[in-house]
């Protein structure tokens, strides 16, 4: 157990529409990393929040936006979902030279 | 362009033999290194992670990994592999300035283990 949890577990959408997927980080981490894992595949960096600013982007479209909120928890917003976007999407924690990584939200799209 | 090649997509070893995991970077200085193991389902798990210093670093459940510059390579060992090691695992690099939590990995590598 790392501390780092992610909801939902699971979810199926429908292309074209939003998501929302949240990743809460753990105690005292101030950086979170967001990462999509699509199947067979290692993960790709998506983005990373450092104190509620973003810090840095992989190639990914804007349509993939997130936010850190005070707390340090993270969202990972993606709008217009396409098929492609089906994936295990993960979240990471960090702190100094640790970082942590959630179990993962599986994204089914149809 | 920096990338990370992981050369071997499977392997099978038996519970007892030894293992070696293959990673290969190209990178504009050398940069953080990592190991992690993925069991079905679940998210990442770090086995172990080399910044600078001794070029062999030990890591969890008996793992260790050796760092060769002249090969920029980092590769993942094991002396006598447990039914419980099948899993996927990922070598990932990361900048050594600023915020290092930007990993680029590899594709892995499926290791299964045979009784």
């Amino acid at each position: 157990e790392t501390g780092v949890t992610q909801s939902p577990t699971h979810l199926i959408k429908t292309r074209g529409q939003q998501v929302t997927l949240r990743c809460s980080s753990q105690s005292g981490h101030n950086t979170v990393s967001w990462y999509q894992q699509a199947l067979g595949q290692g993960p790709q960096f998506i983005f990373q929040y450092y104190r509620e600013e973003e810090n840095g982007r992989g190639n990914f479209p804007p349509r993939f936006s997130g936010l850190q909120f005070p707390n340090y928890s993270s969202e990972l917003n993606v709008n217009a979902l396409e098929l492609d976007d089906s994936a295990l999407y993960l979240c990471a924690s960090s702190q100094k030279d640790e970082q942590y990584f959630g179990p993962g939200t599986r994204l089914t799209v149809t | 362009a920096q990338s990370v090649t992981q050369p071997d997509i499977h392997i099978t070893v038996s519970e007892g033999a030894s293992l070696e995991l293959r990673c290969n970077y190209s990178y504009g200085a050398t940069p953080y290194l990592f190991w992690y193991v993925q069991s079905p389902g679940q998210g990442l798990q770090l086995l172990l992670k080399y910044f600078s210093g001794d070029t062999l670093v030990q890591g969890i459940k008996g793992f260790e990994a050796e760092f060769k510059r002249s090969q920029s390579s980092f590769n993942l060992r094991k002396p006598s592999v447990h039914w419980s090691d099948a899993a996927e695992y990922f070598c990932a690099v990361g900048a050594p300035w600023g915020s290092w939590g930007k990993l680029q990995f590899g594709a892995g590598t499926q290791v299964v283990v045979t009784p």
